[in-house]
């Protein structure tokens, strides 16, 4: 198995343009989560999608970020325009159920100019 | 509030001996986990124990868990160089959501 795939890997990007990052999870994992990870922050909890629906996106930090998940083998995390202070190491993960483990992806490694 | 907290932030050792890290919660859990990131790398999940379970072994690995202290440890005995890395405690809710709420972490330096 693969594991969870994250793509791209590294992105940089200048303020105010739209940046997607995308991620395959594990074929028959049910849930999806997406996370952000900075050092003053520590590892937060953006959205999370079971069966294809998102279920809880308290921690989206605002309307510039969105998420879809149009199928099981697929989701996106959208910034619209993105600000420096989303620079960040972005994590895809994904769970066969919603008390299992998590795995977790490479990272997405996002600067923003 | 924060619902996982590591303690200590930091922890250098020799290669031989056991590196213990704590993590404190608040609120009631079913579950809580334990993970390892090395530098610039998604986290592995190590461990997991239920809110039942008072302690689990997994080869160099002892977790413990006492529910009415609202607290765990994570024991790694025999440390390796290899073993160097950030380690996460992650705590779900008793609602069934599948949310994890993760700790700051405790790095590990582990010197040959």
């Amino acid at each position: 198995d693969a594991g969870v795939i994250q793509s791209p890997r590294h992105e940089v990007t200048e303020m105010g343009q739209e940046v997607t990052l995308r991620c395959k999870p594990i074929s028959g994992h049910n849930s999806l989560f997406w996370y952000r990870q900075t050092m003053m922050r520590g590892l937060e909890l953006l959205i999370y999608f079971n069966n294809n629906v998102p279920i809880d996106d308290s921690g989206m930090p605002e309307d510039r970020f969105s998420a879809k998940m149009p199928n099981a083998s697929f989701s996106t995390l959208k910034i619209q325009p993105s600000e420096p202070r989303d620079s960040a190491v972005y994590f895809c993960a994904s769970s066969p159920g919603q008390r299992n483990e998590q795995f977790f992806g490479p990272g997405t490694r996002l600067t923003v100019l | 509030s924060q619902q996982g907290e590591e303690d200590p932030q930091a922890l250098s050792i020799q290669e031989g001996e056991n590196a213990t890290m704590n993590c404190s919660y608040k609120t009631s859990i079913n579950n809580l986990q334990w993970y390892r990131q090395n530098s610039g790398r998604g986290l592995v999940h190590l461990i997991l124990i239920r809110s039942n379970e008072r302690e689990k072994h997994s080869g160099r690995l002892r977790v413990t868990l006492d529910t009415s202290k609202k607290s765990s440890s994570l024991l790694i005995t025999a440390s390796r160089a290899a073993d160097t890395a950030s380690y996460f405690c992650a705590t779900d809710g008793t609602g069934n959501t599948g949310k994890l709420i993760f700790g700051q972490g405790t790095t590990l330096q582990v010197k040959p």
